[in-house]
């Protein structure tokens, strides 16, 4: 099946730097999701996103559900050690049928 | 919102050997439930779905089925695992197709020996 592609693979960052993740897909999207994974855990759904060119916010997390409706962008600010983590971008498409990218794992410096 | 649980958390079995794994759902009602497997590399394999009660979908041909006996109750089997059966399995919910939202539960560990 389709996979989406996320970039970049993987980040590493000293603390309190801003951070950019996107997703891209070769087919429309109704929703895009986005997801934070801890080693050995389940993946926690941090922002949900409906509508083409909306713009969410989840504390210091802020992801943009892209205006063809083929890409999503995620942002961190001002990173904290806590952050380090792998994070999945999902997408629902018209068939409702989801789709995942394979996760940009971020290590954030103290 | 729901919550998922899976168990076991962790499971060690030797290949050949029978397998259960189960989920189950709090907070909702008439979910459509999925099992997943995620391999080191990390990208998400869909194994099975089910929109209901009895009612399961098969993504990937292989030893492995799935069984739905209750609304909130999902279950995933094998009767003689194989060495790639090994990986993090887990159990996700959307309740209802009118959500996009996709919950996971923390997931099962299997290693096949």
């Amino acid at each position: 099946g389709q996979q989406l592609n996320q970039s970049p693979q993987s980040m590493f960052i000293q603390e309190g730097e801003d951070v950019s993740m996107n997703c891209t897909s070769s087919s429309i999207f109704n929703t895009w999701l986005w997801y934070k994974q801890d080693p050995g855990e389940g993946p926690v759904l941090l922002i949900a996103l409906y509508k083409a060119g909306e713009l969410t916010s989840n504390g210091r997390l802020t992801a943009q559900f892209g205006i063809t409706r083929k890409d999503s962008f995620l942002n961190i600010s001002a990173s904290i050690p806590s952050d380090v983590g792998i994070y999945f971008c999902a997408g629902l498409d018209t068939g409702n049928q989801f789709y995942f990218g394979t996760g940009t794992s971020l290590t954030v410096i103290p | 919102s729901q919550t998922i649980h899976q168990w076991p958390a962790t499971l060690v079995q030797p290949v050949g050997s029978p397998l259960s794994l189960e989920c189950t759902v709090e907070g909702t009602s008439n979910p459509n439930l999925y099992w997943y497997r995620q391999a080191a590399g990390r990208g998400l394999q869909l194994l099975f779905y089910s929109v209901g009660i009895g009612q399961i979908s098969s993504e990937v041909p292989q030893n492995l089925s799935a069984s739905r006996p209750q609304d909130r109750q999902f279950i995933l089997s094998s009767k003689k695992l194989l060495l790639s059966d090994s990986g993090f399995y887990l159990c996700a919910c959307r309740s209802g197709i009118s959500t996009g939202e996709l919950f996971f539960g923390e997931g099962s560990r299997l290693t096949v020996l």
